[in-house]
């Protein structure tokens, strides 16, 4: 699983609440993503890291704002929760140098519903 | 736009059984492709990772094909046990780049293995 958790494992909340999810490496990879997963859709890239205090908005950023102040730990954050933020959302960390060894490895997932 | 589309999207077999899944592709430049199982509440686990020059990537019972001229792979299981069951990923990179490796996820092949 190369070292990565994610919390909360599952949440519900209400919409336009904060919600914050946590990603937790412990093998020190530049490289961090936060993805969502929803039926009918493959995996979509919300934001990612490539160090500290360094972050760039994916394909679905609208919503979601990120913050890495420790190489370990990757944060998204739903300033104000809607109902189509409901998913799973995917914590992924790149390891490997070159383009045949480069890979993403993931996290267990968070599901999160917003009633 | 970038786009990996599978088939089927859902494929039940017999436990025993081969099977043969496809991914076709319109990624370019095109780095790499990956193949990924998914069980049922857990994050993608990587099987095979193939370079634009290889055309074939065996791991245990699984089997990877790519033909980069027609831009079409295939995952190929031989054998099927129940613990196949899961969601088969078809991903694709473009060239590895300084600012992360922003990957194209397929949809997915839902496969289950019966007795």
């Amino acid at each position: 699983d190369a070292g990565i958790t994610q919390s909360p494992r599952h949440k519900v909340t209400e919409t336009g609440t904060p919600v914050t999810l946590r990603c937790h490496q412990t093998e020190n990879h530049r490289y961090m993503y936060w993805y969502r997963q929803d039926p009918g859709h493959g995996l979509r890239l919300i934001h990612y890291s490539y160090g500290v205090k360094d972050t760039d908005k994916g394909e679905v950023s609208d919503g979601y704002s990120v913050s890495r102040s420790k190489t370990e730990d990757f944060l998204l954050t739903l300033e104000s929760a809607t109902s189509s933020q409901t998913s799973v959302y995917f914590c992924a960390i790149g390891r490997g140098q070159s383009q045949t060894t480069y890979e993403q490895y993931f996290g267990p997932g968070t599901r999160l519903t917003v009633t | 736009k970038n786009q990996v589309e599978q088939s089927p999207q859902s494929l039940i077999i017999l436990e025993g059984k081969n099977c043969t899944l496809q991914c076709n592709y319109t990624v370019s430049p095109f780095s790499n492709l990956r193949w990924y199982k998914q069980d049922t509440g857990r994050g993608p686990v990587s099987l095979t990772i193939m370079t634009f020059s290889e055309n074939t990537k065996s791991n245990g019972r699984y089997t990877a094909t790519l033909d980069a001229d027609t831009k079409q792979s295939s995952l190929h299981i031989t054998a099927s046990q129940l613990s196949d069951s899961a969601s088969y990923i078809c991903v694709v990179s473009p060239i590895l780049t300084g600012g992360g490796n922003k990957l194209t996820f397929g949809t997915g092949t839902q496969l289950k293995v019966e007795l």
